[in-house]
Formats: C-alpha cells, sequence, structure tokens
C-alpha cells in the first residue's frame, strides 16, 4: 500500500515569495491534515478536511495560507507572501475518517523562507 | 484544554540501557494516548497507542501504560539500540475538537554505541 505522498521535499525562497506544497494522502482516507512543524516543537494543526470539504481551519493564517482538496483526494496548501517564520517541516497525513484514530504521516517538505 | 507535555531533550544513552521518555496530559474526559517515532528525514509513524485507562500499548520492543490516576503514558523500553535514535512524541486525541492530536514537543534520543 503506497504512502502519503508529498512534493517537494526542499524548497527555499525569499520572503514575500509565493510557494506551494502538494500531498497524495493514501487510497480511499477520507480526512486529510496539514500540519506545520517547528523545529524543537510538535506538529501544530492548520487545517483538516474530511473529503472536500474544511472541519477546521481555525489556526491557520487565512491572510496569507491557502489550502484546497478539490476532488476530495489530492491537496494544495500555499503561502503568499512568505514570511520569516514560515520556516518549517509541513507535514501531510491522512485517516479513513475524522473517527479513525490512527493518522498517516508524509515525509513533510522542509521550508526555508531567507 | 487539552495538553501534553514530556520530557525535554536530548536524551543520550548507550546501547542495551533502560529508557524512560516522560509524558504526562491534561484532559477532560477519557483521551486516547499515542507515541509516535520521527527517525531521521523520515516522516511520524505511529509507535504505539492506548484507549482506556490501564490499557498498555507495545510495539517493537516499546511499551507505554495509560494511568488516569497520574495522567501519564510514559514510554520505556527496556535495551535501545541505535537504531532507536529519533525524535519520539507523545499525543493525545480528545473526545471534543474534531478527534484532533494535540502533541507534546518532541524529545529527541541519541543512543551510542
Amino acid at each position: 500500500e503506497a504512502g502519503v505522498a508529498q512534493s517537494p521535499r526542499y524548497k527555499i525562497i525569499e520572503k514575500r515569495q509565493s510557494v506551494a506544497f502538494w500531498c497524495n494522502p493514501i487510497s480511499g482516507h477520507a480526512t486529510l491534515y496539514w500540519y506545520q512543524q517547528i523545529l524543537g516543537q510538535g506538529p501544530k494543526l492548520l487545517i483538516q478536511f474530511q473529503n472536500n470539504g474544511v472541519v477546521d481551519d481555525s489556526q491557520l493564517p487565512k491572510d496569507r495560507f491557502s489550502a484546497e482538496r478539490l476532488k476530495g483526494v489530492d491537496s494544495t496548501l500555499k503561502i503568499q507572501p512568505a514570511k520569516l517564520e514560515d520556516s518549517a517541516v509541513y507535514l501531510c497525513a491522512s485517516s479513513l475518517s475524522t473517527e479513525t484514530e490512527t493518522q498517516y504521516f508524509g515525509p513533510g517538505t522542509r521550508l526555508l523562507v531567507l | 484544554g487539552n495538553s501534553v507535555t514530556q520530557m525535554e531533550g536530548p536524551v543520550t544513552l548507550s546501547e542495551e540501557a533502560f529508557l524512560t521518555i516522560n509524558c504526562t496530559y491534561t484532559a477532560t474526559g477519557y483521551p486516547s494516548l499515542f507515541w509516535y517515532v520521527q527517525y531521521p528525514g523520515e516522516g511520524l509513524q505511529l509507535l504505539l497507542k492506548a484507549t482506556k485507562a490501564d490499557d498498555k500499548g507495545s510495539n517493537k520492543g516499546f511499551e507505554a501504560t495509560y494511568r488516569k490516576e497520574t495522567t501519564s503514558f510514559h514510554l520505556e523500553k527496556g535495551s535501545v539500540q541505535v537504531s532507536d535514535s529519533a525524535v519520539y512524541f507523545c499525543a493525545l486525541r480528545g473526545m471534543d475538537s474534531n478527534y484532533q492530536l494535540i502533541w507534546g514537543a518532541g524529545t529527541k534520543l541519541i543512543i551510542k554505541p
């Protein structure tokens, strides 16, 4: 069974530029999560999708971050414009449903904003 | 609100030493508790979990017991190996907030041969 795929693995941009990350969850998983993990901290949930609907985006900085999952499968997370403090690893995870306890994580995208 | 506190790292041990990584939590009701592991360059993987008081989760020689009376879920292993070097995260899943995971800050474990 293929795992959660993410791309790119690494990205370096300058502040005020834009960047997009892509995630393909495990086939059949209805719930998709985007997390931000700053060095030395645990993951912070940015947004949670159930199929193509948003369940929770309360911690997403909506003035600069956006995410979509138009067909209920893969998803993109965009930052525009990026700030220095956005430097982090962006993790995508999926689970069969919101109620399912086990989340499966992708390898993450490491973003460096200069 | 719900929260997880785990011991700060790094924790440095010699091979075959006994490991304990402390984790305590604050939550309403009866959350499920998890340990995830992140090996260098890889994504987070579920290591073990426990869903009710006194349950013991175990995997790959690691164990953790859900202690409701002390609100703890400490991770233990009797004899660590170099390959156990990784960052370990304790997390809880509450009965509210869309079943979201609440994470500790992570503990880096370094095992020396």
